[in-house]
C-alpha cells in the first residue's frame, strides 16, 4: 500500500515568509508524528497526534512553528516569520497506534531558507 | 538526561562486516532501534532490539545489546555497497512518552567495491 508522503519535497522561502508542508499519513494509522533533521541538531521530535487526544507539542521549537491535524489525518506544519536556522529536512511518520517501534517515516521535505 | 552517541563514519570493503556502534545513556530505555537513510530518503526501520533481550539476529543484521555499559551494535555481515547509507541508533522510553524516539546524529557507512 502507499507509504507516508510529505509535499513539497522541496522548499525554498525567503526570511521572514511563513511556510506550511503537509504529511499524508498511512491510511488508517492513527498517531503522527513529525521531526526536523538538520545539521547542527540531528534529528529531534517536534510534535506527535495520537486520535483525538491532545497533542503532544513538547518538541516545537518556538511559537513560530504549529501543527495542525485535520480530520484524524492530514497534518500540516507551519512555520511563521521563517528564520535560517530553520532550514533542515522536516520529516513525518506515522503509526497504527502510539508506539515507536511501528513508526513508518515520509521521504521528508527539505526546506531552505535565504 | 537522553543522549545517544555514534561515531560519524565507518568505511569498509565490499564483501567485509560492518559494525555500527552506539552508546546511550538513559537506562530506562524500553527499545532500541536502528534506522537506515538513503540519500534523499526517509528512515527505513531495519530493526529493534527491547532492552531485555541481549541479541537479535535477521538475515544479514545481528544487533547486540550490552545494558549494562548502554552500548548498542548493529553488524552486517558480507556488505554490499546497496548498504551504502548512514545509519541511525535510537532508542524509546517506558511510560506515557513510550511514542517518542532519541536518535544519535548518524553514522554514514561507505561500502567500497
Amino acid at each position: 500500500g502507499a507509504g507516508v508522503s510529505q509535499s513539497p519535497s522541496n522548499k525554498v522561502t525567503e526570511k521572514g515568509k511563513d511556510v506550511e508542508l503537509r504529511c499524508d499519513p498511512i491510511s488508517g494509522h492513527t498517531a503522527l508524528y513529525w521531526y526536523r533533521q538538520s545539521l547542527g541538531q540531528g534529528l529531534e521530535f517536534l510534535i506527535y497526534f495520537q486520535g483525538n487526544s491532545a497533542p503532544d507539542k513538547s518538541g516545537l521549537p518556538s511559537d513560530r512553528f504549529s501543527a495542525e491535524r485535520t480530520g484524524g489525518s492530514v497534518s500540516t506544519l507551519t512555520i511563521q516569520r521563517t528564520q535560517q536556522e530553520d532550514s533542515a529536512v522536516y520529516l513525518c511518520a506515522s503509526s497504527p497506534g502510539g508506539r515507536a517501534e511501528t513508526q513508518y517515516f515520509g521521504p521528508g521535505t527539505r526546506l531552505l531558507v535565504l | 538526561g537522553e543522549d545517544v552517541e555514534q561515531s560519524l563514519f565507518l568505511s569498509v570493503r565490499e564483501g567485509d562486516s560492518s559494525v555500527i556502534n552506539c552508546t546511550y545513556t538513559d537506562s530506562s530505555s524500553t527499545y532500541l532501534y536502528w534506522y537506515k537513510q538513503e540519500p534523499g530518503a526517509g528512515l527505513q526501520l531495519l530493526t529493534y532490539i527491547f532492552s531485555n533481550m541481549d541479541m537479535k539476529q535477521d538475515q544479514r543484521l545481528t544487533v547486540l545489546l550490552n545494558k549494562k555499559d548502554k552500548h548498542l551494535s548493529l553488524r552486517i555481515a558480507d556488505t554490499q555497497t546497496g548498504d551504502s547509507a548512514i545509519y541511525f541508533c535510537a532508542e524509546s522510553f517506558s511510560g506515557g512518552s513510550n511514542y517518542k524516539l532519541t536518535f544519535g546524529k548518524g553514522t554514514l557507512l561507505t561500502v567500497n567495491p
